[in-house]
């Protein structure tokens, strides 16, 4: 059963960084590129950043881009979004999702995780 | 690309037939999603490829389109239909979504 487990949200201050994590099971993690989606709060979904399985591909939003690295660790199964000069704008819901076997094939997100708040205020 | 979903509120009865309309300020050939999100959950794949019903999926949801102009219909509305559904293209990077219909009960 394929699992994506988020965590590392919670309050910052604007300016501030934050680190989330996507912890992957129930399939092989470095054969699938994956993507963070985020909902702000009464709001709709909004594609945030994507990578490749072997992470040597990424893109971004260019609401995020400059501010927000994508990564991925393929021995541990795990994926990872920094956020850096965090604005009261990207406070949302971060979701993971799991895309297809290639980063620019026209694969949906099949499996979402449960989400993670994030929440940048003073 | 941008998507533009109509209606965004959506007022039905248990029954009724229900088709929600995306369009692409593009092209984007068949490659849309079509996905269904609960309060406080997230959002479930119900159709890719514009047709193609995800696995599991009850067969009362099909989609149907091309180029720029999609639809999602729900057959026969069932209680646990009511949610906000929202289409995506994955035609190009930004991977960008339709604002969103909200199902309600009328």
């Amino acid at each position: 059963e394929v699992q994506l487990v988020e965590s590392g949200g919670g309050l910052v201050q604007p300016g501030g960084s934050l680190r989330l994590s996507c912890a992957a099971s129930g399939f092989t993690f470095s054969s699938y590129a994956m993507s963070w989606v985020r909902q702000a709060p009464g709001k709709g979904l909004e594609w945030v950043s994507a990578i490749s399985g072997s992470g040597g591909s990424t893109y971004y939003a260019d609401s995020v881009k400059g501010r927000f690295t994508i990564s991925r660790d393929n021995s541990k199964n795990t994926l990872y979004l920094q956020m850096n000069s965090l604005r009261a704008e990207d406070t949302a819901v971060y979701y993971c999702a799991q895309q297809g076997p290639i980063l620019t094939g026209y694969y949906p997100f099949g499996y979402w995780g449960q989400g993670t708040l994030v929440t940048v205020s003073s | 690309i941008q998507l533009t979903q109509s209606p965004s509120f959506l007022s039905a009865s248990v029954g009724d037939r229900v088709t929600i309309t995306c369009r692409a300020s593009q092209g984007i050939s068949s490659y849309l999603a079509w996905y269904q999100q609960k309060p406080g959950k997230a959002p479930k794949l119900l159709i890719y490829a514009a047709s193609t019903l995800q696995s599991g999926v009850p067969s009362r949801f099909s989609g149907s389109g091309s180029g720029t102009e999609f639809t999602l219909t729900i057959s026969s509305l069932q209680p646990e239909d009511f949610a906000t559904y929202y289409c995506q293209q994955l035609n190009s990077y930004p991977r960008s979504f339709g604002q969103g219909t909200k199902l309600e009960i009328k």
